[in-house]
């Protein structure tokens, strides 16, 4: 069904370590993948996106990984400091459908001093 | 600076009490869309537009009304709010054609629906 998944609900990482996110999707199909991240009391922002014809994507201290194989995307996050404390949404484009963006759930990221 | 403008950001209102949440884009984008965010149910989308007098139904349309009469305003219309709506509301807005680039999100509008 359309669904995208999330495996934790809560993560919570040191400072200063790397943070990894993790996201299972459903929809063998789809050919477009988002990371969003929300801030208390903000909109979601667009951090760094995908296509299926990519596995990997770098940008400033963030990569996104794609294994199509095992229909799981996840968004990483070097040196993690006390800014990146949000909810993380991975966000699909389901085939057939360029009109619509099916998000997950979130994952909250908490960072530890 | 480009952005989706929301207003108002809080909003308690009466069962029944027409409403209005508008919603301005200023980077000349087609395509719009609303959004609500309740626990334990993500984003769900409302109502989308592709393109001024162009609107369409998204998963939860019932009780909501939109249009689309200028690029960058796409307000969203509750009629009769009843305390289901009561939810934290977004306007995005996007280059693209909803599904193929990133989203733009305005910083969303809190309602209350007693």
């Amino acid at each position: 069904g359309e669904s995208v998944g999330l495996h934790l609900p809560t993560l919570s990482v040191q400072e200063g370590d790397n943070s990894i996110i993790n996201c299972a999707y459903s929809n063998s199909a789809s050919d477009y993948f988002i990371w969003y991240k929300q801030e208390s009391g903000k909109g979601p922002q667009f951090i760094i996106d995908i296509r299926s014809n990519m596995d990997k994507r770098q940008g400033q201290r963030v990569t996104v990984l794609l294994n199509k194989t095992v229909k799981h995307l996840s968004l990483q996050i070097a040196a993690t400091q006390p800014g990146d404390s949000a909810v993380y949404f991975c966000a699909e484009n389901p085939p057939e459908r360029d009109d619509k963006i099916i998000f997950g759930k979130g994952t909250r990221l908490h960072i530890l001093p | 600076e480009a952005q989706v403008t929301q207003n108002p950001r809080y909003l308690i209102t009466v069962t029944g009490k027409k409403l209005t949440v508008t919603c301005s884009q200023n980077m000349n984008h087609e395509y719009m869309s609303w959004y609500r965010q309740d626990p334990g149910l993500g984003l769900r989308q409302i109502y989308y537009s592709m393109n001024v007098e162009v609107t369409d139904k998204g998963d939860v349309p019932e009780g909501y009304k939109v249009s689309r009469k200028e690029k960058r305003n796409f307000p969203l219309i509750l009629e009769s709010p009843s305390p289901n709506q009561t939810s934290l509301y977004f306007c995005a807005s996007s280059a693209g054609t909803g599904g193929n680039s990133p989203l733009h999100f305005g910083n969303g509008t809190r309602l209350t629906v007693t």
